[in-house]
């Protein structure tokens, strides 16, 4: 079993509808919470992180930690176009921001 | 946010041969450097942690010595893949955590690299 589980997709929605995008995980160790944006042949690009459970919003995008059911998610409002991307959620324990378990990414594709 | 270059962008070499990929902290310090895989449709898998001055610190399953990773300032790490074979192929990203006053609740994320090995 992974660490981190997130379904690949790939998500068709049309513009301005609400996209969620969710992460399982299984150490309960992981306490710092990201979700990463990459466009293809690109590097990943930090959209929200978050520490341990409870909400965090940021414009159209929502972030949600339920450490008590080691789930996550990411919502985004009036998606756009250039919203389409792969969405990669990535935590870690803490004691380095850049030592990251990744999910498997979910494409998304928001169609006009 | 932070600057972190990677080159090249992409590569193509041959089977056999080494390829060096540089990844620069632009505009901080980074006191650690992180290297990923990845795989087509897969997730970015840690491959090895550097701390500038000292040796890497090798995820299980990575060859340390097939991929060697070199971090001689605060501003550059780079890793070489030596013996290239076709299998080697794979986009490899790193990314750079910093200090001197840079706020340590994020990693930047390097373009990446493509390796194409023929």
């Amino acid at each position: 079993q992974k660490e981190v589980e997130q379904d690949p997709g790939p998500l068709s929605v049309p513009e301005g509808a609400i996209v969620s995008l969710n992460c399982t995980y299984s150490n309960s160790a992981f306490q710092y919470f990201m979700w990463y944006r990459q466009y293809s042949r690109k590097g990943p690009e930090l959209l929200m992180y978050t520490y341990s459970s409870g909400n965090k919003e940021d414009g159209r995008f929502t972030a949600q930690v339920d450490k008590s059911s080691k789930y996550i998610s990411l919502f985004i409002r009036d998606s756009q176009p250039s919203d389409s991307a792969t969405y990669l959620c990535a935590m870690t324990g803490g004691t380095s921001y850049g030592k990251l378990t990744f999910g498997q990414g979910t494409i998304l594709t928001v169609h006009p | 946010g932070a600057v972190v270059s990677q080159h090249p962008s992409w590569v193509i070499c041959k089977s056999g041969t080494s390829v060096k990929i540089e990844c620069r902290s632009l505009d901080f310090q980074a006191t650690t450097m992180f290297w990923y895989r990845q795989f087509p449709k897969q997730s970015l898998m840690l491959m090895a942690t550097s701390n500038e001055g000292s040796k890497a610190t090798y995820e299980q399953g990575v060859e340390k010595d097939k991929f060697l990773i070199n971090h001689a300032s605060l501003t550059l790490s780079t890793l070489t893949v030596t013996s290239a074979h076709p299998e080697d192929s794979s986009f490899y990203i790193c990314s750079a955590e910093g200090g001197q006053g840079r706020r340590n609740t994020e990693a930047f994320f390097g373009q990446g690299t493509r390796l194409t090995v023929v």
